[in-house]
């Protein structure tokens, strides 16, 4: 096992248009995040998976964005009629049962909307 | 809500030398976890220490180390013999049993050479 894996790495789509991103977590982790880093913040909470179900959304997520994790596996992020103030990296990371583990980050998806 | 307060944007030290990282935060939870990540440019976040919040031995990995304040709820991350790899974003989060973290804006840490 290698790890988180996000892709694509990098996204450049036009305003208005649609995307998605994947993510695979370490196979064992049951726990699934996403988060959105804008250049110079700290990464802020999107929502969380245990298994496959979706247990909490912050409220940056507005209802253009959908998340799924479909068998408790990988997970999708997808934006619907993206607009520029989108453009941000997205961290996807897993974590096993516990507190004490921590998250393991994947490299994240780097979106910009022109 | 959890918050966090890293109030050193940036850091720089000298290669070799000591830096301490400051971080203090504020949660309501009683039985909680803290961690140090480093995200170097473009670079995905690392994990770097935990601390148990209910230990009162400070955490200790290899050339880092945490001062851990359970009272005034700081928790300062000290590189030893920094090295020109140790040049990152370096962010402190809590966790708890929300099992998310809250972000402060981090600290860059810069390493002379």
């Amino acid at each position: 096992d290698t790890g988180v894996s996000q892709d694509p790495r990098h996204k450049i789509t036009k305003r208005g248009q649609n995307v998605t991103f994947r993510c695979d977590p370490i196979s064992e982790h049951n726990r699934l995040y996403w988060y959105r880093q804008t250049l110079g913040q700290g990464p802020e909470f999107l929502t969380y998976f245990q298994n496959e179900a979706q247990l909490e959304k912050s409220r940056l997520l507005s209802d253009r964005f959908s998340a799924e994790r479909p068998k408790g596996s990988f997970s999708t992020l997808e934006i619907q009629r993206t607009e520029q103030g989108d453009s941000a990296m997205y961290l996807c990371a897993s974590s096993a049962r516990g507190m004490g583990y921590g998250y393991t980050f994947g490299s994240g998806t780097r979106l910009t909307v022109v | 809500a959890q918050t966090v307060t890293q109030s050193q944007p940036e850091m720089s030290v000298q290669e070799a030398e000591t830096v301490t990282l400051s971080c203090t935060y504020d949660t309501s939870e009683s039985d909680y976890y803290l961690f140090w990540y480093k995200q170097p440019p473009s670079r995905q976040m690392i994990l770097v220490i935990r601390q148990e919040a209910y230990k009162q031995q400070n955490a200790t990995e290899n050339r880092f180390s945490v001062n851990f304040q359970k009272a005034a709820k700081s928790f300062s991350l000290k590189i030893s013999d920094s090295q020109l790899g140790d040049a990152a974003m370096y962010f402190c989060a809590p966790l708890s049993g929300t099992y998310k973290y809250i972000f402060g804006t981090g600290t860059r840490l810069k390493v002379l050479a």
